[in-house]
């Protein structure tokens, strides 16, 4: 079983549609955890963090679930420029520095 | 602005050619990270350094090694590239007391032929 596993989608919604991704994990000792956003053939970058909890940046809701050992993304009136490919990372207890990338999931919104 | 910046953005090398990556950060990060993403992919851990301490991940090829001549400067050397190193190479700091990874790097897109 990998580490931390996604749907790669695409999940493809109307403009203003409510969309939720979820994350797995394998590991229970994983200690941090972050959703990332990655636009085609660019750089990841960090979207927010994920609080025990659950956290909320505008449109955008995480949450954590230790007991089921998942993590969710939800965006609310999705735009158009919310299309991206949306990544979860994990990162391991134990003082490493060291995030799992999972392998993505794929958001197109359609007009 | 404060920034991780990866040269070349796009490189193309031959097969068997020696090519060399290279990233700089004005962050003054503990840790730096090379990653290895394929398409629909997710990002793949080569090796890190938490300061000069180098941590090579156990599925990295021999092919894949790493210089950090300082806290700023980290290189990717590809000895032998092979068709199977074409990817986008992304390098990424963090603090050493950081909870993630926070910035990352352009990436470079390696074409090998």
């Amino acid at each position: 079983r990998k580490e931390v596993e996604q749907d790669p989608g695409p999940f493809n919604v109307p403009e203003g549609a409510t969309v939720a991704f979820n994350c797995t994990y394998s590991n229970s000792a994983s200690q941090s955890f972050f959703w990332y956003r990655q636009d085609c053939r660019k750089e990841p970058k960090l979207l927010m963090s994920v609080y025990s909890s659950g956290n909320e940046d505008g449109r955008f809701t995480a949450q954590l679930n230790r007991a089921s050992q998942y993590i969710s993304l939800l965006i609310r009136d999705s735009k158009l420029s919310d299309s991206a490919t949306y990544l979860c990372v994990v990162k391991r207890s134990g003082g490493s520095y060291i995030p799992t990338f999972g392998r993505g999931t794929s958001l197109i919104v359609h007009p | 602005d404060a920034m991780v910046i990866q040269n070349p953005r796009y490189q193309v090398t031959q097969f068997g050619k020696p090519v060399t990556l290279s990233c700089s950060q004005t962050l003054n990060h503990n840790v730096m990270y090379w990653y290895q993403q394929k398409s629909s992919q997710a990002p793949k851990l080569l090796f890190h350094y938490y300061d000069k301490d180098f941590n090579n991940e156990a599925d990295t090829p021999d092919n894949f090694q790493s210089r950090r001549p300082n806290t700023s400067f980290c290189f990717l050397d590809i000895r032998s590239p092979g068709l199977g190193d074409a990817a986008m190479y992304l390098c990424a700091t963090s603090r050493a007391d950081d909870t993630g990874l926070r910035d990352f790097g352009p990436g470079t897109r390696l074409t090998v032929t």
